[in-house]
């Protein structure tokens, strides 16, 4: 079945540091994983993507590693920043189709 | 702002009302999705067009719901003989059409139900 699942639904960080968020998938038919992140009150905002043929790639201080052989995904965010604070959510899309399939979120919050 | 807007942002209304969201998209873009979520989850897929057909329809789209997207530019999305379980966030995005290419969401509606 389709399934994209989270570690844990809460991570604090200390300003400064940076954030492993972490996601396990259970479809390996998946074309593209997806982080997205939802601030409160807004809809979802695009942060980075990764092709199923990729192991890394890395966007403007946030990294996404894939782990196929043990269907596992993670968003590193570097020097986490107050404005980092949000409901940070795994995704999945299949080339063929249009609809995403999202977990259940992690709430991502910054000690100062 | 992502260029995807949707109105209104708070609907409150009570059960067994109809009620109509309305999403506009970014222009250019043919592809238009609706998505639901509600408190602590991550949104679920309803539906999409390409331009004005609608091509997939979830199993959580009864026949109570109904969406339209008549010039295949703007989309309404109508919930008839609203129940206390439709109270959700719902969410439009829109997307150039390309095959993998990304979603740009809207700020939502959140409906309740009473």
């Amino acid at each position: 079945g389709e399934s994209v699942g989270l570690h844990l639904p809460t991570l604090s960080v200390q300003e400064g540091d940076n954030s492993i968020i972490n996601c396990a998938y259970s479809n390996s038919a998946s074309d593209y994983f997806i982080w997205y992140k939802q601030e409160s009150g807004k809809g979802p905002q695009f942060i980075i993507d990764i092709r199923s043929n990729m192991d890394k790639r890395q966007g403007q201080r946030v990294t996404v590693l894939l782990n196929k052989t043990v269907k596992h995904l993670s968003l590193q965010i570097a020097a986490t920043q107050p404005g980092d604070s949000a409901v940070y959510f795994c995704a999945e899309k299949y080339s063929s189709a249009s609809k995403i399939i999202f977990g259940s979120g992690t709430r991502l919050s910054i000690r100062p | 702002d992502t260029g995807v807007s949707q109105d209104p942002r708070h609907k409150i209304t009570k059960r067994g009302q109809n009620v109509t969201f309305r999403c506009d998209p970014i222009s250019e873009h043919n592809r238009l999705y609706w998505y639901r979520q509600t408190l602590g989850q991550g949104p679920e897929f309803l539906t999409y067009f390409q331009n004005e057909a609608q091509l997939e329809k979830s199993r959580l789209l009864s026949d109570r719901f109904s969406a339209e997207r008549p010039k295949g530019s703007f989309s309404t999305l109508e919930i008839q003989r609203t129940e206390q379980g439709d109270s959700a966030m719902y969410l439009c995005a829109s997307s150039l059409g390309r095959e993998g290419d990304e979603q740009f969401f809207g700020p939502g509606t959140r409906l309740t139900v009473l």
